[in-house]
């Protein structure tokens, strides 16, 4: 069975530091993607960065990058010099195998970024 | 506006009573999904669809029921509300060409 593991309920960083969000993954298919959703207080899912397992770079957007080690099976979102908005709740997700690709969510990472 | 909508945004029903959530995408995509959003935790599927006239169960489909006679809309209908659909309900779609999913902005449904 796939699954998503996130094991940090909470978390807290200082305001223009880097953190690291923890996703954990288990799945027998080759191929699959990643992904990283913020959800802020205000409800909406917002769509951050995507790693395909084939893909040999890890996957960067900006200020968020996916540290992807295939053979940990650890798909970590670092965001980089953290800014008050940041504050949300982090979904880490994976693509099933099957034309519909769907996803499979993890229970997320509540980040709390301090001034 | 292009995106993905969501109709009502709010909803508060009662035990046994039919809803229906809306779910209306621009950008012509042929998956659209259903995912409900229970307190503290992740998100997850309910119904997809990989285009017109074609949808599947997911993970929680029970007391549920989709269609999709149009690319752009899939409604999710509660038949007979029970307390325990009371979610937050997201609704998404994703090209063919793309794993990424973009989502609604969801309904919060409450069940009296």
């Amino acid at each position: 069975a796939q699954k998503i593991t996130q094991t940090q309920p909470g978390m807290f960083v200082q305001e223009k530091e880097a953190v690291t969000l923890d996703c954990t993954y288990d799945t027998s298919d080759p191929s699959y993607g990643l992904f990283w959703y913020k959800q802020p207080s205000s409800g909406e899912m917002i769509f951050l960065i995507y790693q395909g397992s084939y893909d040999q770079q890890n996957a960067t957007e900006g200020r968020y990058s996916l540290n992807f080690q295939k053979a940990r099976k650890s798909a970590n979102l670092v965001i980089s010099a953290s800014q008050l908005g940041d504050s949300a709740m982090y979904f880490c997700a994976m693509s099933l195998s099957g034309s519909a690709r769907q996803l499979t969510f993890g229970s997320g990472t509540q980040l709390t970024v301090l001034p | 506006d292009a995106g993905i909508t969501q109709s009502p945004r709010y909803k508060i029903t009662e035990t046994g009573r039919q809803v229906t959530l809306m779910c209306h995408q621009t950008w012509s995509h042929s998956y659209m999904f259903w995912y409900r959003q229970d307190l503290g935790h992740g998100l997850r599927l309910i119904y997809y669809s990989a285009a017109a006239d074609i949808t599947d169960k997911g993970e929680v489909p029970d007391g549920y029921v989709v269609s999709r006679s149009k690319t752009e809309n899939f409604p999710l209908t509660l038949e007979s509300a029970t307390r325990s659909q009371t979610s937050v309900y997201f609704c998404a779609s994703r090209g063919t060409n793309t794993d990424t999913q973009y989502f609604g902005p969801g309904t919060r449904l409450t069940v009296l």
